[in-house]
């Protein structure tokens, strides 16, 4: 079964840190560029982060530097976001995507989302 | 990075057509053709419904079509259906390994 499935999230305080992970199956994991993506309580979505199938790549979105970092393993098909000196606005939903075959650009397969809880 | 504008919200009656706007600008739209759509139902993961401006992906009614001019996308939903109410995401590449998406438009049915 083609499959994005996240995990990690949780409810904690400022200034911590969690890791999320994403675990793929079903299809070439080391195929495919992947991405994390969030979406704040009623929000909108916003793009998180990329890395390259073959893990050389990574870009991070500008606010995110510094504290959020994109990583794969592709012997285990998992992606990872580390997050440290979280922040309230932290808050939301945690969607990892897969990129779509080279040159679209486009996210075409989505997790079910992990939620991340940032609170006092 | 600054976010693509979407309309907040857009509404129709079943079997009219319309039309979500989405602006940006000369470094994401209006430099590649790389934008992307995205449905999302309550409480359900986005779904892409068009890439590369125009291009549907399988399983993906023909009522939904893209379309791109200068520094603004479009996506147009054709013969609405009740089904068709979520909100809906632009999306576009925007140089560097960066991607940007739109704050969302609301479609309500009438």
């Amino acid at each position: 079964q083609v499959q994005l499935v996240e995990s990690g999230g949780g409810m904690v305080h400022p200034g911590t840190s969690l890791r999320l992970s994403c675990e793929a199956s079903g299809f070439p994991f080391k195929m495919h560029g992947m991405h994390w993506i969030r979406q704040a309580p009623g929000k909108g979505l916003d793009w998180v982060a990329v890395v390259w199938h073959n893990g050389r790549i990574k870009e991070h979105a500008d606010s995110l530097k510094g504290r959020f970092i994109i990583s794969r393993d592709n012997s285990k098909n998992t992606l990872y976001l580390q997050m440290d000196s979280l922040r309230v606005e932290d808050t939301g939903v945690y969607f990892c995507a897969r990129e779509g075959d080279s040159g679209t650009y486009s996210f075409d397969l989505w997790g079910r989302g992990t939620l991340v809880t940032v609170s006092s | 990075q600054s976010a693509l504008t979407q309309p907040a919200s857009v509404s129709g009656s079943p079997g009219q057509s319309i039309s979500i706007s989405c602006i940006g600008g000369n470094s994401d739209i209006g430099n590649y053709n790389l934008v992307s759509w995205y449905q999302q139902l309550p409480g359900i993961a986005p779904k892409l419904f068009i890439y590369e401006v125009s291009k549907r992906p399988s399983g993906i009614s023909h009522r939904f079509s893209g379309s791109k001019s200068g520094n603004t996308a479009s996506l147009t939903i054709s013969g609405l259906q009740a089904e068709d109410e979520a909100d809906y995401y632009c999306c576009s590449y925007a140089g560097g390994n960066t991607w940007v998406f739109g704050g969302g438009t609301k479609v309500t049915v009438l």
